[in-house]
């Protein structure tokens, strides 16, 4: 069975800090990855995809993310934060399961940003 | 872009009460979710539909229905609301089958039961 486990429920940063949101992922297959973003009273957004071939991916807003097959994990990254970018995340697998598509969300982790 | 569009932004009832949460996506999508989202517990799977008349169960469909008569739209239904069925619930819906499809969110409805 797959699971995701997201390292810190709440994480603070400076305005321009860098952002590291964390990710560990196991997957009895090669997985493919995702993270999500959802602003307050929203639903969730794509922030970038892994499937296969590079490793590191981008997305949109400036994060990317890196995934390491050894570590199993995904996780996101910014240079600068931004105030914009407060907001909850979450990482998600997705596999196979029963022939349909499974996919498995962490926890999620709250990204604030401080003036 | 993608639209999912959920029928209710914020809905109160009371409970015993027969509810209808409705979703509504314009892309001709194949799949779509129902998911529940709580705090500390992130989001859980509800029911899945992969085709027209075709349901799922997923990690917590007890005292959940749906119906999916067309392919644009799938209904969550809860047979008698009671207290511990107040949370977000979000629709999703996906391209395929193919594990590398994204899915596609609506923003939301918060549901009370009172």
């Amino acid at each position: 069975a797959q699971s995701v486990t997201q390292l810190g429920s709440h994480v603070s940063v400076s305005e321009g800090a860098l952002v590291l949101l964390r990710c560990n992922y196991s997957s009895s297959v090669p997985p493919y990855l995702f993270w999500y973003v959802q602003y307050p009273n929203q639903g969730l957004q794509l922030l970038l995809k892994y499937t296969t071939g590079a490793t590191l991916v981008k997305g949109i807003n400036g994060f990317e993310a890196e995934f390491k097959k050894s570590e199993t994990s995904f996780h996101l990254t910014k240079p600068s934060a931004h105030m914009s970018d407060a907001a909850e995340y979450f990482c998600a697998v997705s596999d196979r399961s029963g022939g349909y598509q499974k996919v498995t969300f962490g926890i999620g982790t709250k990204l604030q940003v401080i003036p | 872009d993608v639209k999912v569009t959920q029928s209710s932004r914020y809905l109160v009832k009371r409970t015993g009460e027969k509810v209808f949460l409705e979703c509504v996506q314009d892309m001709d999508h194949e799949n779509m979710f129902w998911y529940r989202q709580d705090p500390g517990l992130g989001l859980r799977l509800i029911y899945f539909s992969y085709d027209v008349k075709m349901k799922e169960k997923g990690d917590i469909p007890e005292g959940y229905s749906v119906s999916r008569e067309k392919k644009e739209r799938f209904s969550l239904i809860l047979e008698s609301a009671s207290t511990n069925q107040t949370s977000m619930y979000l629709c999703a819906s996906s391209l395929s089958w193919t594990i590398n499809q994204p899915q596609h969110f609506g923003d939301g409805t918060r549901l009370s039961i009172l």
